[in-house]
């Protein structure tokens, strides 16, 4: 059973760096047929894909985001990881850690696995 | 505004059929996949691929793509089907992915 869980704080102020982990258990995140990504939704609104990385630390970011986001992986502790610096009011939102999954010859990506997601509220 | 786009909100009758839309350039390269959001839960991926549904997932919900439009129909729904519904692919540029902008779904 593939088990997803974030942690990290849940409170930051303004230009603060976001830190978030992503625990996975029941399946290896070198196993090479997987990204694991981050998504968030603010409140009342829609999902947003944040990016993904690759167990050999390859990765790709939503380019909204890309300049501030950092995904990095910790194969040791079968963990990847999130960070997101100088943070805003509008980076409140919940964010979900998720197994990607991808068909032959990538011609879809799909999240399989999902964690519960974990409010960060960003205010002064 | 996202690259995917789907009608903001949709309504059945219980027990009637609907589908929800995702229109985009990048479906006429790419498969879409679905998901259902309910307030407080993590996303359940109910379609992927051409048309996969994931074990446990109920065979009304089922999918389909044609040209830049992927679709979710949902055969007799149900008072639980009331949701939120995002579809994912890649985006124009092959290289990212990215959500619709998500559809409520209302259950009469």
């Amino acid at each position: 059973q593939v088990q997803l869980q974030e942690s990290g704080p849940g409170q930051l102020r303004p230009s603060q760096t976001l830190s978030l982990t992503c625990t996975v258990t029941g399946a290896p995140v070198n196993h090479g047929g997987y990204y694991w990504s981050w998504i968030r939704q603010h409140p009342g609104k829609g999902l947003e894909w944040i990016g993904y990385i690759y167990y050999s630390g390859s990765t790709s970011y939503n380019p909204s985001l890309k300049s501030r986001v950092i995904i990095s992986v910790d194969t040791s502790k079968n963990q990847f990881s999130l960070k997101l610096n100088t943070v805003a009011a509008a980076d409140t939102a919940v964010y979900f850690c998720a197994r990607t999954n991808y068909g032959a010859g990538k011609y879809y990506y799909y999240f399989d696995y999902w964690g519960h997601g974990t409010l960060v509220t960003v205010s002064s | 505004s996202s690259e995917l786009t789907q009608d903001p909100t949709v309504s059945v009758t219980l027990g009637q059929t609907v589908r929800i839309t995702c229109q985009g350039d990048s479906l006429r390269s790419y498969y879409g996949s679905w998901y259902q959001v309910k307030p407080g839960q993590a996303p359940i991926l109910l379609i992927y691929g051409k048309n996969t549904r994931p074990s446990g997932i109920p065979d009304r919900f089922s999918g389909s793509t044609s040209e830049n439009t992927a679709s979710l129909t949902i055969t007799g729904a149900q008072a639980e089907d009331e949701a939120d519904y995002y579809c994912n692919s890649r985006d124009n540029s092959g290289n990212h992915l990215v959500f619709g902008g998500g559809t409520k779904l209302t259950v009469l």
